[in-house]
């Protein structure tokens, strides 16, 4: 499977966005971007996935890269609830892959 | 969204018994299943994917004789630990994936493992 490269940990402000990037370089034309989020002591939460147009919902945005060769997952109101480890993942053969995503704190 | 619920939410055995944790998709049909295991401060590890009616795909390093996995319906999916030891103390979290929706993945809430 192609790999992300994220930052280990990122900081926001409670009430400012919040762009979390991710790489995926070795990205194949068919492999879905995905996000995911995990909050302590729970299963992953679903958050958002794209192919190669930008793709918004109730939860962020993602912007993709002309290349696809990297992504931004974008949180545009950060609350203290979206304290998290977020991760971006490359869909292929049938399987999530999870790397070690982005810790996220939000500062009040 | 989709719902997908584990139980039990955490369990302590002893050292040597076995342990049966239950995964089920409420509200849609699930053809595939995955079950993953998180040891603290780690990232979620795939152990095997499971298709209904069919035996599982473990992942290299999984012992399949060791974690059991069972889909015996589109809704149902269980994993049990025989003779559980102490290093099999992790968090198990499964996931599914909805018939038709071959994109996206639920996660259940998780199920907390402690051997002693």
């Amino acid at each position: 499977d192609a790999k992300t490269t994220q930052p280990n940990s990122m900081e926001s402000n409670e009430e400012e966005p919040v762009h979390l990037p991710c790489n995926h370089s070795t990205i194949s034309g068919t492999d879905y971007i995905h996000w995911y989020r995990q909050l302590p002591s729970q299963g992953p939460e679903y958050v958002i996935h794209g192919l190669t147009s930008n793709v918004n919902n109730r939860m962020a945005s993602l912007a993709i890269a002309e290349d696809r060769k990297s992504s931004t997952l974008i949180l545009h109101r950060a609350t203290l609830r979206d304290a998290a480890v977020y991760y971006c993942i490359l869909f292929g053969n049938e399987k999530l892959t999870f790397g070690t995503g982005t810790r996220l704190t939000i500062i009040p | 969204g989709a719902v997908v619920s584990q139980h039990p939410s955490r369990v302590i055995c002893k050292s040597g018994t076995s342990v049966k944790i239950e995964c089920r998709s409420l509200d849609f049909q699930a053809t595939t299943m995955f079950w993953y295991r998180q040891f603290p401060k780690q990232s979620l590890m795939l152990m095997a994917t499971s298709n209904e009616g069919s035996k599982a795909t473990y992942e290299q390093g999984v012992e399949k004789d060791k974690f059991l996995i069972n889909h015996a319906s589109l809704t149902l999916s269980t994993l049990t630990v025989t003779s559980a030891h102490p290093e099999d103390s992790s968090f198990y979290i499964c996931s599914a994936r909805a018939l038709g929706y071959q994109e996206t993945q639920y996660f259940g809430p998780g199920t907390r493992l402690l051997v002693l």
